[in-house]
């Protein structure tokens, strides 16, 4: 167990919704990344945040959004959901460094858009 | 494009023997590199990370570095059944800014250790 958590754990929504994905992060961490796992990929990096602010996106279309709250909790918002958008959504902490710095996963969030 | 590949696998050892995991990386500037463990439906979980060519081990892991050669592996020793399971090479950049690094992953290499 890593300490960091994210609700919920599965979720059905259809397409042109919108959903929100919630993680908190491990104890002392300052740093929360998201990643997009799509069925027999490696994980591919959506965005960033450190102390509240984006630090960093990859190739993801502005539908996907992000915050951070103060206690470095983060979420993940993705609007008009596509069906391309059903994978499991992963959040990862890490404390404040340099490029040494070690990402641990929480258990994810699984979406399936019909 | 920065890429990270790796063998899809599967890669099938018998239970005892040494699994030999490889991973090779585009961005010569990449700086640090990473070795996770995912079980089937579950998220990534991290072995080990090395940051300095050579050899770094823990336990029945030993992770290998080679800058030069842009090349990453992975030793097992001891295989278990346990140890079946996708393992995930990922690197940071050399171009990030502040902060932790994004991690960019290859497809991962599927392990079967066979009692």
């Amino acid at each position: 167990e890593t300490g960091v958590t994210q609700s919920p754990t599965h979720l059905i929504k259809t397409r042109g919704q919108q959903v929100t994905l919630r993680c908190s992060s491990q104890s002392g961490h300052n740093t929360v990344s998201w990643y997009q796992q799509a069925l027999g990929q490696g994980p591919q990096f959506i965005f960033q945040y450190y102390r509240e602010e984006e630090n960093g996106r990859g190739n993801f279309p502005p539908r996907f959004s992000g915050l951070q709250f103060p206690n470095y909790s983060s979420e993940l918002n993705v609007n008009a959901l596509e069906l391309d958008d059903s994978a499991l959504y992963l959040c990862a902490s890490s404390s404040e460094g340099g490029s040494t710095d070690t990402q641990y996963f929480g258990p994810g969030t699984r979406l399936t858009v019909l | 494009q920065k890429e990270v590949e790796q063998n899809s696998g599967p890669l099938s050892v018998p239970e005892g023997a040494i699994a030999s995991l490889n991973c090779t990386y585009s961005d010569r500037g990449s700086q640090s590199f990473f070795w996770y463990r995912q079980y089937s439906g579950k998220s990534p979980e991290l072995i080990m990370f090395i940051y300095s060519n050579g050899d770094k081990e823990d336990g029945r892991f030993t992770a290998q570095l080679n800058k030069a050669s842009q090349y990453v592996s992975l030793l097992i020793r001891d295989s278990q059944p346990s140890d079946s399971a996708t393992y995930l090479c990922a690197v940071t950049p050399g171009d990030s800014g502040a902060g932790s690094y994004q991690l960019t992953f290859g497809k991962g290499t599927k392990l079967s250790v066979i009692p």
